[in-house]
């Protein structure tokens, strides 16, 4: 099973900042690599896949980088409704796996 | 504008089955290429991945899991259920049904469904 590892934990960061959220794989993902953002009681959303195509309807702040093992997640210009948790996602190798996840909250 | 809605009890007691269903609205489960998904969320830990089914029928199962679940579908009602036997209190977690597409990337999700195991 591919590990994902996300760092840090947590984020403080302010509105306006750009914050950058990282994601580790254990073993190469190519570019099979998704992030979500979840909102405090609610479903996750799908921002990018393919480490870096948004998702209909996301806006061009968001931005993903990265192959292989190393992998990014950038947010220009931070709006507040920004301030959630992100999590990625391989799905090179089945069973598919998700990181624990980058709190991003105001500072 | 494709919708998903999970149903099912809350409450489970220890050594029973947990069965859970996802209604599906705005797209049909027997078309296109996408799978349909279970995934669930314990409490401050990440998503882990339960299991798929596609459009055909085939199924995948996380290996940690095989031994205990199963997914099936019901194009009449276009839904999809999750049956996970012999539970116990790490069951517990909110329950996600979601929409895969290319088998990988989750583009809609439900709500998701706290079930509890717990006698």
């Amino acid at each position: 099973e591919i590990v994902v590892t996300q760092s840090p934990a947590t984020l403080s960061v302010s509105p306006g900042e750009r914050p950058t959220l990282s994601c580790r794989a254990s073993h190469s993902v190519d570019t099979y690599l998704a992030w979500y953002q979840q909102r405090p009681g609610q479903a996750p959303r799908l921002l990018i896949y393919d480490v870096s195509t948004r998702a209909t309807g996301i806006p061009g702040r968001f931005s993903g980088s990265g192959s292989g093992t190393e992998f990014t997640l950038s947010i220009s210009g931070l709006e507040s409704e920004d301030f959630a948790v992100y999590f990625c996602q391989q799905y090179k190798k089945w069973p598919y796996t998700f990181g624990q996840g980058t709190k991003l909250e105001i500072k | 504008q494709v919708q998903l809605q999970e149903s099912g009890p809350g409450l489970v007691k220890p050594s029973e089955t947990l069965s859970l269903t996802c209604t599906v609205s705005g797209g049909s489960i027997s078309s296109g290429s996408y799978y349909w998904v279970w995934l669930r969320q314990p409490a401050g830990k990440e998503l882990e991945y339960i299991g798929r089914i596609y459009t055909s029928g085939s199924t995948n199962y996380n290996p940690s899991l095989k031994s205990r679940v199963s997914i099936s579908g019901d194009t009449s009602k276009n839904q999809f259920s999750l049956r996970l036997s012999s539970v116990t209190a790490a069951d517990t977690a909110v329950y996600y049904c979601g929409r895969s597409f290319f088998g990988g990337p989750i583009d809609y999700w439900g709500q998701g469904t706290l079930v509890t195991v717990s006698s």
